[in-house]
């Protein structure tokens, strides 16, 4: 069955900083991997997805995956308060089924 | 706007009744899915759809059963609750298996059972 772990767990940054987050899946043939915004009380958003092997830009979020090593990780500039979430990895197959990470908790402190 | 929307938002059940969720989808995605998202466990998947009238099991399908009447619609129905099925339910829709598509998310149904 697929897997997809994330690290860290959690982290705790100031207002403005750089914040890094992992994850590893299992399949190199994966569609896409999608990360997603989850505040508390809410259900998950999508964010971000990136297909092929490289990085992608999308305002303060950039996304870098290599599909040899299967890996992905999201980078956040200039972190802010309202960043303050859990961050999900999801990773996309041709089955018609996404599986998801357990998260990280992300809080930003002003 | 396309949405999920997800009935009752809390529901507190005895043990051994019947419990209904309820999804609404105005995406007008063939797909459905139903999760469960317990701590350190993450999102589960437990039962799928591919469109009316078709329900799929996923990874944790036991005590639960699906209904799909509509395009929109997509029901779990646990019909002997127990405390285990203790947890917040998150329904979705999307079409994964197709380009780069992602979900949409109701807002969660928080389900005790006692």
């Amino acid at each position: 069955q697929e897997k997809v772990q994330q690290s860290p767990e959690s982290l705790i940054v100031p207002e403005g900083a750089m914040v890094s987050l992992n994850c590893s899946f299992s399949d190199s043939a994966s569609q896409s991997i999608w990360w997603y915004q989850q505040h508390p009380g809410k259900g998950p958003k999508a964010l971000i997805s990136i297909f092929s092997n490289g990085n992608k830009k999308e305002g303060r979020l950039t996304v870098y995956l290599n599909r040899a090593s299967l890996h992905v990780s999201l980078h956040i500039k200039d972190s802010q308060p309202s960043d303050s979430a859990v961050y999900l990895c999801a990773e996309s197959s041709n089955t018609n089924k996404v599986v998801f990470g357990t998260g990280t908790r992300l809080q930003v402190l002003p | 706007e396309a949405a999920v929307t997800q009935s009752p938002r809390n529901k507190v059940a005895v043990t051994g009744g019947k419990v209904t969720l309820s999804c609404n989808q105005t995406n007008n995605h063939n797909n459905m899915y139903w999760y469960r998202q317990d701590t350190g466990h993450g999102l589960r998947l437990i039962h799928y759809s591919y469109g009316a009238g078709s329900t799929e099991k996923g990874d944790i399908p036991d005590g639960y059963k699906a209904s799909r009447p509509s395009q929109e619609n997509f029901s779990l129905i646990l019909e002997l609750a127990t405390p285990s099925q203790t947890s917040v339910y998150f329904c979705a829709s999307g079409e994964p298996g197709q380009g780069n598509s992602d979900y949409t998310f109701g807002s969660g149904t928080r389900l005790l059972v006692i």
